[in-house]
């Protein structure tokens, strides 16, 4: 099965960097997916890792080390609309054919001025 | 590009009505997934298609749930009876082979069972 952990809630302040940690146990690694989600909208893409090391997009970069079942999203130059839920998904490669996301519960990042 | 397409956007129903949520992923996608979010729960598969197959169906919570995909671009999710704990955010997402794509989801559907 999977386990995923990650912080429920963080406040930060506009114009900081915020680090949202993730932690995952999973047996068929097939990489690992940041999702932004606005309240009361859908889950939309941020970064995709699957190899170790620092995937920089922007003012998001995301970090992943598989021997330790750990990655980040780090954001950088904050503003108020990245105010939202942050999901850390991991992807299992399953017989039978597709990759199953198993999602996180979230972050909620406040943003404050 | 189009995106994901779910409809209704809205559904206020009473309980034991049948509910039917349709879903019309991106072309090309040959992965399609159904998701539940709840407060309580965050955001759960319920079962996803591969090539209109289904693959996982271990999340549909119980008999009252079930899932088609009679075409490459359609798939419905059905409630019948539903009931009030039913009442959640209910998504669609889709994505295609290439392994560092991510699945796109669909504005879901915003169900309520009174």
């Amino acid at each position: 099965g999977q386990n995923i952990d990650q912080p429920t809630e963080m406040t930060a302040t506009e114009g900081a960097i915020v680090q949202i940690n993730c932690t995952y146990q999973t047996s068929g690694f097939n990489g690992l997916f940041w999702y932004q989600q606005h309240a009361g909208e859908a889950p939309t893409f941020l970064s995709y890792n699957v190899l170790d090391g620092l995937e920089e997009k922007g003012r998001f970069s995301s970090f992943l080390s598989r021997s330790k079942g750990y990655s980040y999203l780090l954001l950088k130059e904050l503003q108020m609309k990245d105010s939202a839920s942050y999901l850390c998904a991991v992807r299992d490669v399953l017989t039978g054919g597709g990759n199953k996301l198993t999602f996180g519960t979230g972050t909620q990042l406040k943003v404050e001025l | 590009d189009a995106g994901v397409i779910q409809s209704p956007r809205h559904e206020v129903t009473e309980m034991g009505q049948e509910v039917t949520l349709r879903c019309k992923p991106i072309s090309g996608h040959n992965s399609l997934f159904w998701y539940r979010q709840t407060m309580m729960r965050g955001l759960e598969l319920l079962i996803y298609f591969n090539n209109n197959v289904p693959i996982d169906d271990s999340g549909m919570p119980e008999d009252r749930f079930s899932a088609k995909m009679p075409n490459a671009s359609f798939s419905t999710l059905k409630i019948q009876p539903s009931e009030p704990r039913d009442s959640a955010v209910y998504f669609c997402a889709s994505t295609g082979d290439r392994g560092n794509q991510p699945q796109h989801f669909g504005d879901g559907t915003r169900l309520s069972i009174l």
